[in-house]
């Protein structure tokens, strides 16, 4: 068992304000770094695979970096919005492929 | 709609009973994924089965068990149930290095 974790664990920012959240995994033995969102009532949906060190990705006002080094990555939303209200989770796959999941950053967008 | 299926949506038990949780996967991915999700917990990953064969075990009970079978669904046996186990059973599925699809849930409740 792997240990992913994100922080903060909650976030209550205002609408239009920009935030970002850490997820930290081991540096050994990566595969590939997920992001999901994750809105209340329904399943986590996929943002992002990222596979390379520096890789960043980027979806809309979404984006996401990736340090496999350092083991560290990092996700932003730019003008965030009501709805990017959501648990934001990342997720580390070994090279044998399981995926262990953090336990999320509970954002809160503020109207 | 990700394409995942899981039967049932909402279970109610009684302490010691057993129930069979059941998901089929997303046409055409070979891998299923099972976690659990515990109030005010993360996704805990309990068992990934790639084409019919265990891949990788996290953090499963020997009271839990799965498969997978040879048209792909998958199902997860929960066994001696305890009021601990009242949870919210994910399945997810994927093919390669694709990210994971979720199905909607099983929402087990023991009494």
């Amino acid at each position: 068992i792997l240990n992913v974790e994100q922080s903060p664990q909650s976030l209550h920012v205002q609408e239009g304000d920009s935030t970002n959240f850490t997820c930290s995994f081991p540096s050994s033995n990566f595969y590939a770094l997920h992001w999901y969102r994750w809105e209340t009532a329904k399943s986590p949906e996929a943002l992002f695979v990222m596979t390379l060190n520096g890789d960043e990705k980027k979806k809309g006002r979404i984006s996401a970096t990736l340090n496999t080094k350092e083991g560290y990555s990092y996700l932003y939303i730019k003008g965030s919005q009501p709805e990017d209200s959501a648990t934001y989770l990342c997720a580390f796959r070994t090279g044998a492929n399981n995926l262990f999941f953090g336990t999320g950053t509970r954002l809160t967008v503020i109207p | 709609d990700s394409g995942v299926t899981q039967t049932p949506k909402h279970l109610i038990t009684a302490t010691g009973q057993r129930v069979t949780l059941r998901c089929s996967p997303r046409s055409g991915d070979l891998s299923v994924y099972w976690y659990q999700q515990s109030l005010d917990q993360g996704l805990q990953f309990l068992i990934q089965y790639y084409n019919g064969e265990e891949r990788a075990k996290g953090n499963i009970l020997e009271r839990f068990s799965a498969q997978q079978f040879p048209d792909l669904h998958s199902e997860l046996n929960l066994s001696s149930l305890e009021l601990g186990d009242s949870a919210l059973y994910f399945c997810a599925s994927s093919v390669g290095d694709s990210p994971l699809h979720f199905g909607n849930g099983t929402r087990l409740t023991v009494t």
